[in-house]
């Protein structure tokens, strides 16, 4: 029983094609969060949802867009995908705290290869 | 801003040698730490976390982390490394307010050597 699951975990694909990574997490959790992890393994906050309410949004090209149906899952659709696209994608949930003391729980990861 | 160093991008250890991952953050208050491990080609795994309270954390696995103040550091600790315990290490900072954004470090590349 997988906390944080996303698929697929793997994709490679050409540039300027449309992709969708998907993310669940049965936790129960009310936030979700978007991470991307460089080649140098450096890992940055994209976009995190609280509720179905988008609460971060850091420097995101445009052609990046998430997508949360349910407090449950947070989709991350990518337009015109561009060769610095390719990074691993991480998904990760938490129970909110205005504190911000909620501990995040990570997903396996899709590792995104644009040719 | 908030923001992580870890200075150190390799470290080589021993199997059974003690091991000292460093960790510094940079934050006009107490911030909450926190120590994430990665293993090839996996996600990240919670191994400890500082809110408040007593400055030497336990964590999962035998790490240890110590907060200090002064130092503005939150470094991990284990006194006996294994050669499971290769993998990539994380230091993050969170803070107070800050929607639970947490701030990565760039990681430690931790190799044991049998």
């Amino acid at each position: 029983d997988t906390a944080v699951s996303q698929t697929p975990k793997y994709l490679v694909t050409q540039m300027g094609n449309d992709k969708s990574i998907k993310c669940e997490q049965n936790l129960g959790h009310d936030t979700m969060y978007w991470y991307k992890q460089d080649s140098k393994k450096f890992l940055k906050i994209m976009f995190s949802y609280n509720n179905k309410e988008l609460i971060i949004n850091e420097t995101v090209p445009n052609r990046f867009s998430p997508k949360s149906p349910d407090k449950a899952h947070l989709n991350l659709h990518i337009n015109s995908l561009e060769l610095g696209d390719s990074a691993v994608y991480f998904c990760a949930s938490s129970q909110f705290s205005g504190t911000g003391t909620g501990t995040q729980y990570f997903g396996p990861g899709t590792r995104l290869l644009v040719l | 801003a908030q923001s992580v160093t870890q200075p150190d991008i390799h470290i080589t250890v021993s199997e059974g040698a003690s091991l000292e991952l460093r960790c510094n953050y940079s934050y006009g208050a107490t911030p909450y730490l926190f120590w994430y491990v990665q293993s090839p080609g996996q996600g990240l795994q919670l191994l400890l976390k500082y809110f408040s309270g007593d400055t030497l954390v336990q964590g999962i696995k035998g790490f240890e982390a110590e907060f200090k103040r002064s130092q503005s550091s939150f470094n991990l600790r284990k006194p006996s490394v294994h050669w499971s315990d290769a993998a990539e290490y994380f230091c993050a900072v969170g803070t107070p307010g800050g929607g639970n954004k947490l701030t990565f470090g760039t990681g430690t590349q931790l190799k044991v050597e049998l």
